[in-house]
């Protein structure tokens, strides 16, 4: 079992849709939870932090269940500009990310 | 402005050749780590270092090594360049009060 598994889509959706993205982790003592943002053949970027309270950052939600071992991002009133490979990913308190493999979505007009 | 920078930026090698990918960052961090990125696989560890003179291996270390001599930098290097190490390489650096890393952006390497 991958330490963090994310369906890896495409989800096509259309502007102004809503769009949920789910991640779930395997271990229980990860400390540190962010979803990053990777466009084609570039560099992953910091989108968010995780926080077990939920955190909400313009049209981007992010909430954490750690009964469960579940991360979700939520994008309000999708963009062109929101197409991108969405990285779920967890940290020890290491240092050391492990990274999802990526959810991949395609905004159309 | 603090970044982190990596060269070269493409780089075309021959099979069992060394080679040697340079990582630079600004941001005053004491942790640094490579990745190499795939089809399939994801954001995979190579090696990563806490600070000067510490080392560590990652999940996919074999055939790769690194050095850490000062803060700014740690280079990775191909011992042996083979087929299977073609990849995009990601540098990548965190401080110490949380566990973001910043990323540099990347090396396309092809082994031919």
């Amino acid at each position: 079992r991958k330490e963090v598994e994310q369906d890896p889509g495409p989800f096509n959706v259309p502007e102004g849709a809503t769009v949920a993205f789910n991640c779930t982790y395997s271990n229980s003592a990860s400390q540190s939870f962010f979803w990053y943002r990777q466009d084609c053949r570039k560099e992953p970027k910091l989108l968010m932090s995780v926080y077990s309270s939920g955190n909400e950052d313009g049209r981007f939600t992010a909430q954490l269940n750690r009964a469960s071992q579940y991360i979700s991002l939520l994008i309000r009133d999708s963009k062109l500009s929101d197409s991108a490979t969405y990285l779920c990913v967890v940290a020890a308190n290491t240092g050391k990310l492990i990274f999802g493999q990526g959810t991949t979505l395609q905004v159309k007009p | 402005d603090a970044e982190i920078t990596q060269s070269p930026r493409h780089k075309i090698t021959e099979t069992g050749r060394q080679v040697t990918l340079a990582c630079h960052q600004t941001w005053n961090h004491n942790n640094m780590f490579w990745y190499r990125q795939d089809l399939g696989h994801g954001l995979r560890l190579i090696h990563y270092s806490y600070g000067v003179q510490d080392t560590n291996k990652g999940e996919v270390s074999d055939g790769y090594s690194v050095s850490r001599s000062n803060t700014e930098d740690l280079p990775l290097t191909l011992e042996s360049a083979a087929s299977s190490q073609t990849s995009v390489y990601f540098c990548a650096s965190s401080g110490v009060i949380n566990n973001e890393q910043f990323f540099g952006p990347g090396t396309r390497l092809t082994v031919l």
